[in-house]
Parts: C-alpha cells; structure tokens; sequence
C-alpha cells in the first residue's frame, strides 16, 4: 500500500536557526497537504500543493513539492519556541480514493 | 462558533466493554473522517464518509464500527474485537469528500482501555 516517510523523526533546533524536514512517497501523489500539532492539541492545516515544482512561503514557512510529485519539503528559517510542535505531511492518491495517508510526523523541539 | 466536538476528552473504560466515541460538526461539511494516532506517531485512517449514510473503510478498521445517519454526526464505536484500543482518536470533516480539501479536527479523545 501507499506509504508516507517523513525524516527526521525528531529535530532539536536552536531559537533563531533554520531547519528542514522532508517527506518521501512511495508512490506519486496528486496533492500534499502539511499539518501542525501543537503538544497536546490535535492537527491544523497548513498548506495544500498541488502542482509539480511548487513552491508556497507562508511567513517562516517554505513549502516545496518535488518535480516528480513524490516527496516534499519543508523548511523554517529563523526558528522561535511557537514552532514548537509536530509536523505532518499527508499525501493524496486519486486512484486510493483520494484518502490522505499521513507520514509519521517530525517533532521539533526549540532549545531557547 | 462552528466547528468540530468530540466528546468525552478522556474515556477509560473496561477490557471488552464496547465504547462509543462522539463527533459532531456544525460546518456543514459533507465528509467525515476518524483517524488513530499512536504516542509518537502519525494518523492512521479507521473509517470515513464522504456522504450521509455511506462510509467506507480506512487502513485499520478491523474492531471498529461507525454510522453516519445525520450529516453532522459520525460515531465511532470500538468493540471489544479491537485488540489495542488504548490511543488518541481523532475526528475530523472536510467540505467534500473528493481529495485535495483541507480537514478541520476535533480537540480528540484519549481512550484508556484497562
């Protein structure tokens, strides 16, 4: 079946310093979306792409989807103690329905 | 305000009791999802619904059971045939069904099973 990674598992980031964190797909997807959890809360949306190359900024936030549509990135410049949380990447599959399968998340950590 | 409830927050229930985990939405929003996420890790799919009184299976949904008889409302229930029912469930709509929409979640419910 479909199967959504994302690496690192876990990122201690220092406050100020930049990150990225990278999903892969086995198979090619339709759209990505990327969601935030806070500790203790549940999934926000972020972002959707849709297009192949695509690049989305969102403030901090840059949001790349790969040429083949297979894996996405996303990087955080000058990081603060609100990026605290784990972020999701959950990929679409037209032809599995359209369900999202998410990737096992990475959970960052910001040491002040 | 609209948006997604579930209730309760947390639940603790009995090895091999049947428990029945609530979700309502007020988005007006045709799809319906509920979803598993296990300590330090992602969301598996149980069940969802892309209209009212249909659903379809997600990735685990052996030992679950769900209903979508109002638009607004999607239970889920865990039976005792679910064999590690201790996690985090997570409720979640979109406004259609068809892929590519944005999931709003609800705050979730932590079941302790013991």
């Amino acid at each position: 079946g479909q199967q959504v990674m994302q690496i690192p598992q876990y990122q201690h980031v220092q406050e100020g310093e930049d990150f990225t964190t990278y999903c892969n797909s086995s198979t090619t997807l339709s759209n990505i979306q990327w969601y935030k959890q806070r500790p203790g809360g549940h999934p926000v949306f972020l972002i959707q792409l849709v297009k192949s190359g695509e690049v989305k900024k969102q403030k901090r936030l840059t949001f790349q989807f790969g040429e083949a549509k297979k894996n996405s990135s996303l990087h955080i410049t000058a990081t603060q103690t609100t990026d605290v949380g784990t972020y999701f990447c959950a990929g679409i599959v037209k032809a599995a329905g359209n369900k999202l399968t998410f990737g096992g998340g990475t959970r960052v950590l910001v040491k002040p | 305000d609209g948006g997604i409830t579930q209730s309760p927050k947390y639940l603790f229930r009995k090895e091999g009791q049947n428990v029945t985990l609530s979700c309502e939405q007020n988005l007006n929003h045709d799809a319906m999802y509920w979803y598993r996420q296990d300590p330090g890790q992602g969301l598996r799919l149980i069940y969802y619904s892309q209209i009212v009184n249909d659903f379809q299976k997600g990735d685990i949904a052996e030992g679950y059971s769900v209903s979508r008889e109002k638009k607004e409302s999607f239970p889920l229930t865990v039976t005792s045939a679910q064999k590690n029912p201790t996690a985090f469930y997570l409720c979640a709509s979109s406004i259609g069904g068809a892929g590519g929409y944005e999931q709003f979640f609800g705050p979730g419910t932590r079941l302790t099973v013991l």
